[in-house]
């Protein structure tokens, strides 16, 4: 079966630092990784995405992410967080018709 | 385009009523779903269709009526509202069912059941 696991319901970072979200999958066949953010009060927009290619995704607003097929995983990563980027962040995985997603990392950015 | 709409926006019910939630897009997209999304545990798929005429289950579908008869509308019907379906709801749609392709989300609706 498909499955999503984010480490970490809750990260903290200062504003001006890295910003790491984990996510692993699990998958019988070739993925399909997405990362989607949801700002207060809004519903998800996609962040970026993975379907084939290069592993190696660039997003919107400065975020990408590496698929890393050994490890299983699709870590999101920023090189410096801003504080419009508190928010929750949902990592996804689509192994046919449906979308299967993670649990949720909520983003805490510090002044 | 107003992409994915949603209404209502709030919604406070008592146990045992019914509504129906709306949802509707204006993208000519195949794929509609419709999501809960509780405190810690992500978003959960309640019913999905891949076309007009053709509705599925999802992982928590207990509770909850589809169907659709247009491309556009997707409406999402609690038959005898109970507390446990407190929850945010969203409507979801994409171009197709490829694996690859992206979902647009409607704004949600935050229903309380007393």
């Amino acid at each position: 079966a498909q499955s999503v696991t984010q480490l970490g319901s809750h990260v903290s970072v200062s504003e001006g630092a890295l910003v790491l979200l984990r996510c692993n999958y699990s998958s019988s066949v070739p993925p399909y990784l997405f990362w989607y953010v949801q700002y207060p009060n809004q519903g998800l927009q996609l962040l970026l995405k993975y379907t084939t290619g290069a592993t190696l995704v660039k997003g919107i607003n400065g975020f990408e992410a590496e698929f890393k097929k050994s490890e299983t995983s699709f870590h999101l990563t920023k090189p410096s967080a801003h504080m419009s980027d508190a928010a929750e962040y949902f990592c996804a995985v689509s192994p046919y018709d449906k979308i299967i997603f993670g649990k949720g990392t909520r983003l805490h950015i510090l002044p | 385009n107003a992409g994915v709409t949603q209404t209502p926006k709030f919604q406070v019910l008592k146990t045992g009523q019914s509504m129906t939630l709306q949802c509707a897009q204006d993208m000519n997209h195949e794929y509609m779903s419709w999501y809960r999304q509780d405190p810690g545990m992500g978003l959960r798929l309640i019913h999905y269709s891949v076309g007009a005429g053709i509705t599925d289950q999802g992982e928590v579908p207990n509770g909850y009526n589809v169907s659709r008869s247009t491309t556009e509308d997707f409406p999402l019907r609690l038959l005898s509202a109970a507390p446990s379906q407190t929850s945010v709801y969203f409507c979801a749609s994409s171009r197709g069912t490829a694996p690859g392709d992206e979902q647009f989300f409607g704004p949600g609706t935050r229903l309380t059941v007393l």
